[in-house]
């Protein structure tokens, strides 16, 4: 069954202090892995597609990186404007045609 | 302004009622894809729309129906309304199933509170 895990559910950091967000992933076919980012009451804003293992996307202190079974997305020197819940899917082919498989997310806050 | 369009964005019914939420997909986009999110919960997929046919259905319950129309709007009603129902609900569109090089386009959200 395809199956997207993201870990951790939550994590606190203070302003500065990098860390990554991890997730993984089990389908039949790859054909593309997204990043979204959600802030509370509001839809999901795209941030990085992946598409093959080694491959790397970076946007201002956000870097996203794909290999065969799970993804990162790494956050260097975080500042409290960073806090959102952050959002992986996967997009797979099932019944002939493609879909997108969402994880559950990490909730990041960042503190001064 | 992602371009997907949601309306309302709140709505306050009592248990029991029925309701209409509405959606416009972004400009040239065939796909629409509804989604409903619990207080701190993901997001759970309930049902998709392509061309104006249903094309998958997630975890949606008999109380709720969609239906996407020939200027490929979409409606996603919920009727005999309980408690639980009380979530965002978001509307997402693509150009074809399955997203395209950017996913889904997802709206703004609905916010419907049951009292």
């Amino acid at each position: 069954e395809d199956q997207v895990t993201q870990s951790p559910e939550a994590l606190r950091l203070q302003e500065g202090e990098s860390s990554s967000l991890n997730c993984s992933y089990t389908v039949s076919g790859l054909r593309g892995l997204f990043w979204y980012r959600q802030d509370p009451g509001k839809g999901p804003e795209f941030l990085f597609t992946l598409y093959s293992a080694g491959e790397e996307k970076e946007k201002e202190r956000l870097k996203a990186t794909l290999t065969k079974k799970e993804s990162f997305l790494h956050i260097t020197a975080p500042k409290p404007e960073d806090s959102a819940t952050y959002l992986c899917a996967v997009q797979a082919e099932s019944g002939g045609y493609n879909k997108l498989i969402f994880g559950a997310g990490t909730r990041l806050a960042v503190h001064p | 302004d992602s371009g997907v369009t949601q309306t309302p964005k709140h709505l306050i019914t009592a248990t029991g009622q029925r309701v209409t939420l509405r959606c416009s997909p972004r400009s040239g986009d065939l796909s629409v894809y509804w989604y409903q999110q619990s207080l701190d919960q993901g997001l759970q997929f309930l049902i998709q729309y392509y061309n104006g046919e249903e094309r998958a259905k997630g975890n949606i319950l008999e109380r709720f129906s969609a239906q996407q129309f020939p200027d490929l709007h979409s409606e996603l009603n919920l009727s005999s309304l309980e408690l639980g129902d009380s979530a965002l609900y978001f509307c997402a569109s693509s150009a074809r199933t399955g997203g395209g090089p950017y996913g889904y386009t997802f709206g703004s959200g609905t916010r419907l509170t049951v009292v």
